[in-house]
């Protein structure tokens, strides 16, 4: 079974730019999820999605962060702009319900100089 | 709102040696407790669950017992490998996970 998918696993920008990432949930997984983990820290969570509907983003920054999932399985995460204290990994992970085990992707490194 | 607070790193022991990693937490109810585990360079993955009161996860050598009494979900493994050189983190939540800040640990051969 493949598992969670992200692209780029890398990326570089300056601030102020925007930037987008992307994450293939495993197949079938109706449950969707976009963490921030910020060095030396644990993964805080941005935003969960129920199939194409969000279901918590209390903790996204809605002035510059953006997430949606299209069609219930694919998701894009986007910053516009960018500031310094964006450079995190961003973690997406995605789960067959709403109490099962989460599974995780790799991450997008992100730093913004 | 529910957090768990782990033991601070870094950790180096020797191989064969046995860890512990503390973690405690607080919650309304009884959440899912978890340990993640993230080796160098790769994403998180689930080492151990337990999903009620003294129920015991086990993974690897790895366990953990949910403590209702103390409120701990301690991570133990009796004789480490230079391969479990990681960053570990305690988690809860059935819906949403809250993770802990990692512990670093390092198996020196």
């Amino acid at each position: 079974e493949a598992g969670v998918a992200q692209s780029p696993r890398y990326k570089i920008i300056e601030k102020r730019q925007s930037v987008a990432f992307w994450c293939n949930p495993i197949s079938g997984h109706a449950t969707l999820y976009w963490y921030q983990q910020i060095l030396g820290q644990g993964p805080k969570l941005l935003i969960q999605f129920q199939n194409n509907g969000v279901v918590d983003d209390s903790q996204l920054p809605k002035d510059r962060f953006s997430a949606e999932r299209l069609k219930g399985v694919d998701s894009t995460l986007k910053i516009q702009p960018a500031k310094l204290e964006d450079s995190a990994v961003y973690l997406c992970a995605s789960r067959p319900g709403t109490r099962e085990t989460q599974y995780f992707g790799p991450g997008t490194r992100l730093l913004v100089l | 709102g529910d957090s768990v607070t782990q033991m601070e790193g870094p950790v180096t022991l020797s191989e064969e040696a046995c860890l512990t990693i503390n973690c405690t937490y607080t919650a309304t109810g009884y959440p899912s407790l978890f340990w993640y585990v993230q080796y160098p360079g790769e994403g998180l993955q689930l080492l151990l669950k337990a999903t009620k009161a003294d129920d015991k996860g086990s993974n690897k050598g790895f366990e953990a017992t949910y403590r209702k009494e103390t409120t701990s979900f301690h991570l133990e493994k009796g004789s480490v490998q230079v391969s479990d050189s990681a960053v570990y983190f305690c988690a809860l939540g059935d819906y949403k996970l809250s993770f802990g800040a990692g512990t670093t640990v390092t198996v020196r051969a």
